[in-house]
């Protein structure tokens, strides 16, 4: 069955620190991931797609089909990263599959 | 910047009764979608919607679940006869031309069902 796995609900880390935000997927096809942020108050954005492979924000994102993970880093944290981060998986017919979620706590 | 928007931002109901959430997508969309999030677990899939017909349904989106773009703007989520467990944050999508651009995604409405 089709899944992704966020392994960690709340994330803590100092200003400045480096960030890692875990996700695997299960998944038989060609995954096509994403990684969604939602700030407090806001609404879902996009942050970053592996198939455009840029940097968001300081963020990046390296898909790995042989551990199936897509985990999101960040060399050096900053405040206003806090928020709640979504990996998702979309298949061809343009559904998306989320994980659970994982808040980013970013302490000065 | 166009944004997708969603009206209501709340909405409390009884047991029973029927709701309908709409949506604005952003203008030149072709698909459409809508996800749900009852509180302290992940967003879901309900039903994607393009050409006027649905494309994908989840198993949630049973028979008391009903999509439909009326006016060719707004997008609607009806739910015919509402239970306690329908009481979710709703969210609607939208995305360009194909199902591989990037959804962008309505504040949500937050049905409360008692």
């Amino acid at each position: 069955a089709q899944r992704v796995t966020q392994p960690e609900k709340l994330l803590s880390v100092f200003k400045g620190a480096p960030v890692e935000l875990k996700c695997n997927y299960s998944y038989s096809g060609s995954p096509e991931l994403f990684w969604y942020v939602q700030y407090s108050r806001q609404r879902l954005q996009l942050l970053l797609r592996h198939i455009s492979r840029e940097s968001i924000k300081g963020f990046t994102a390296d898909l790995n089909k042989g551990e199936t993970s897509f985990h999101l880093k960040k060399p050096f944290a900053q405040e206003e990263d806090s928020a709640m981060y979504y990996c998702a998986l979309s298949f061809n017919t343009g559904k998306l599959i989320f994980g659970q979620g994982t808040t980013l706590q970013v302490k000065p | 910047e166009p944004e997708v928007t969603q009206t209501p931002s709340h909405q409390v109901t009884q047991m029973g009764q029927e709701v309908i959430l709409r949506c604005v997508p952003i203008s030149n969309h072709l698909y459409f979608y809508w996800y749900r999030q009852i509180l302290g677990q992940k967003v879901e899939f309900l039903v994607s919607f393009y050409n006027n017909e649905i494309s994908e349904k989840s198993e949630i989106f049973d028979d008391q679940f009903s999509v439909e773009r009326p006016d060719g703007s707004n997008f609607t989520l009806k739910i015919r006869s509402t239970k306690l467990e329908d009481s979710a944050m709703y969210f609607c999508a939208s995305a360009g031309g194909s199902v591989q651009e990037t959804q962008y995604f309505g504040p949500g409405t937050r049905l409360l069902v008692l």
